[in-house]
């Protein structure tokens, strides 16, 4: 597509239920980030892909996060049984490669209430 | 930390002004980049500027780095109303595979 794409662009879910957050990068790009910002703050890192693989999941803030990409293109991030501090706006960014010279796109973002 | 941080934390001008932002940074990278962003949702590229690189010019944005103090500046001229947005620096560290986003400076342009 002409950018990345998320959706839902919002979400309100009740906390114990799960979630799952859809990225749908520019076709080409090898490289797919997710990234997490609550109100008011940085960019919290969460997982890369590089196509289908992502080589390190330490940025997940607990096991009831998971990611996966499929054919080198979507990515789904999912939050099992959502708390309260799950809520925040997560950003899928993509790019040609990794350690590219030419920035990150990002989508809309996902806005994650849990309530 | 091994976030770029920002500072100001907040930034208000007349239109007209020039804005400066700074980002300061604790390990070596191999190149720093500028984002915008608007109502807390998607971030725009910005700017690049490389570890070999010590000013970059895009219209009326310029980049500065330092790797001697690990820092960079952010100017925008004649800045306008439409400037008004969070101003983040990302930095690509040497040997990591993703940016590290700093906490990012509110920039409020007033007409």
């Amino acid at each position: 597509g002409a950018g990345v794409s998320q959706s839902p662009s919002n979400k309100v879910t009740e906390k114990g239920k799960d979630v799952e957050l859809r990225c749908d990068p520019i076709s080409g790009h090898t490289a797919l980030y997710w990234y997490r910002q609550s109100l008011g703050q940085g960019l919290e890192f969460l997982i890369y892909f590089q196509g289908n693989s992502a080589p390190d999941k330490s940025g997940l803030p607990s096991d009831r996060f998971s990611a996966e990409r499929t054919g080198g293109s979507v990515s789904t991030l999912t939050i099992q049984r959502t708390q309260q501090e799950d809520s925040a706006v997560y950003l899928c960014a993509s790019s040609l490669a990794i350690l590219t010279s030419e920035g990150y796109t990002f989508g809309s973002g996902t806005r994650l209430t849990v309530v | 930390s091994q976030q770029g941080e920002e500072d100001p934390q907040a930034l208000s001008i007349q239109e007209g002004e020039n804005a400066t932002m700074n980002c300061s940074y604790k390990t070596s990278i191999n190149n720093l980049q500028w984002y915008r962003q608007n109502s807390g949702r998607g971030l725009v590229h910005l700017i690049l500027i490389r570890s070999n690189e010590r000013e970059k010019h895009s219209g009326r944005l310029r980049v500065t780095l330092d790797t001697s103090k690990k820092s960079s500046s952010l100017l925008i001229t004649a800045s306008r109303a439409a400037d008004t947005a969070s101003y983040f620096c990302a930095k690509g560290q040497t040997g990591a595979n993703n940016l590290f986003f700093g906490t990012g400076t509110r920039l409020t342009v007033i007409p």
